[in-house]
């Protein structure tokens, strides 16, 4: 059974800092994303990946926000200055389409904890 | 724009009773998936299933049946002879083939809660 993998699960940071999650999305899938859950609320997308660019965000996905495939298996998600309100999971996903169906798999997510 | 509506909050059952979870959508496209996920209090979140929109047959796995009505685009999820661990916030996700892959929108969730 293929799976997305992410680290770390959880991650505790200070306000203000960088902090990068790091996804590694099912090998053979070409389209990569990020969603996030405040705690308590639904699961919202941020942003979607395809060749090696981004082909959607939401409003939420800010500049503060940046995504990266830095090698052929992983596919990151840079905060650049966490604000409290950041504090979420954060979920990768990752996606193919095969005689018309869709295969999407989601990771196990990373716990953002903003201090 | 999609939307996802789970208009029940939290819904409490006695182990073995049927409970229906209720899922209505809204999408301005003939092709689109619609999905259900649970997530445990372990927080990931577990795929149970995906319909595409020509599919209307209503599907049964063991004690889990979906109902898809296009009529009233709702997409209703029956879990029979509840159990204690299926104690979870169940999701149910739309996704519009667009040029940008496809992204879920997701609905807001509804608690379930099995008691002994």
């Amino acid at each position: 059974e293929p799976e997305v993998t992410q680290t770390p699960s959880h991650q505790v940071t200070q306000m203000g800092q960088e902090v990068i999650l790091r996804c590694v999305p099912i090998s053979n899938h070409l389209y990569f994303y990020w969603y996030r859950q405040i705690l308590g609320q639904k699961v919202e997308f941020l942003v979607s990946f395809y060749n090696n660019e981004i082909s959607e965000k939401s409003e939420i996905f800010d500049d503060q926000f940046s995504v990266e495939r830095p090698d052929g298996s992983n596919f990151t998600l840079k905060i650049r200055s966490t604000k409290l309100e950041d504090s979420a999971m954060y979920f990768c996903a990752s996606s193919v389409v095969r005689q018309g169906v869709i295969e999407q798999y989601f990771g196990p997510g990373t716990r953002l904890t903003v201090t | 724009a999609q939307k996802v509506t789970q208009a029940q909050t939290e819904i409490s059952v006695v182990e073995k009773e049927d409970v229906t979870l209720d899922c209505v959508y809204e999408t301005r496209d003939t092709t689109y998936y619609l999905f259900w996920y649970k997530q445990p209090p372990s927080g990931e979140l577990v795929f149970l299933i995906r319909r595409n929109s020509f599919d209307e047959q209503n599907e049964i796995s063991g004690r889990y049946s979906w109902n898809f009505q296009k009529s009233t685009s709702s997409f209703n999820f029956t879990i029979t002879a509840s159990q204690v661990v299926d104690s979870a916030v169940y999701f149910c996700a739309l996704s519009e083939s667009t040029g940008g892959g496809n992204k879920l929108t997701f609905g807001t969730g509804t608690q379930l809660k099995v008691e002994l």
